[in-house]
């Protein structure tokens, strides 16, 4: 039961050049989404979040794009840093409950110096 | 800045065994996770507890999980007996309140059931 699919499970992109992950959805009751970094060996961390009444957050370097018709999210980083390699999850959740997160399967990115 | 804690950070037990996994949430929120990550998976829910009590669990969260607030600071999952397939990193989340707050994960315990 895949309700959060991230269909590429690799990406590389030259340092200083945008990075764009994407991430579909097929659950109309999720209205809110966030993107999560992952290091192995660690957990995951918060990067930035949209709620379905938006359709776009900005944070710093960090740009998330909401398409609720396409059912479609995208996380854009500009520039890419090196650092910036990790995995990232993408997570949606439905408001009314407890708010458990569904997650992708991730995407790993790799910024080439 | 506050964080999410867990111990211990690798866990090894024979199959059949009784694991405790431990996790400190941010002090001033009130709903607690648990998700864990079979290598190679993505992450997947396994319970949430909200005022003193579960208040959704996965399919996966079978009668050999359990989850417990012993006090006012830790929380913890139990596997009564730990099968093969119960190898995972399991990580514990918390947040504050609101379909808008963030939940915050620790860095994991990783579990190998031998």
């Amino acid at each position: 039961d895949q309700q959060v699919k991230q269909n590429s499970p690799s990406l590389s992109v030259q340092e200083g050049r945008i990075s764009i992950l994407n991430c579909d959805y097929t659950n109309s009751m999720f209205d809110y989404f966030l993107w999560y970094k992952k290091y192995p060996a660690e957990g995951p961390t918060f990067l930035i979040s949209i709620s379905s009444i938006k359709d776009k957050n900005e944070d710093g370097r960090f740009t998330v794009f909401l398409n609720k018709s396409a059912k479609h999210l995208s996380l854009h980083i500009v520039p890419s840093q090196p650092g910036d390699s990790a995995v990232y999850f993408c997570a949606a959740s439905e408001s009314g409950g407890n708010e458990k997160l569904t997650f992708g399967t991730g995407t790993r990115l790799t910024i080439i110096p | 800045e506050p964080e999410v804690t867990q111990t211990p950070s690798h866990q090894v037990t024979q199959m059949g065994q009784e694991v405790i996994l431990r996790c400190v949430p941010i002090s001033n929120h009130l709903y607690f996770y648990w998700y864990r990550q079979i290598l190679g998976q993505k992450v997947e829910f396994l319970v949430s507890f909200y005022n003193n009590e579960i208040s959704e669990k996965s399919e996966i969260f079978d009668d050999q999980f359990s989850v417990e607030r012993p006090d006012g600071s830790n929380f913890t999952l139990k596997i009564r007996s730990t099968k093969l397939e119960d190898s995972a990193m399991y990580f514990c989340a918390s947040k504050r309140t609101g379909i808008t707050d963030t939940q915050y994960f620790g860095p994991g315990t990783r579990l190998t059931v031998l």
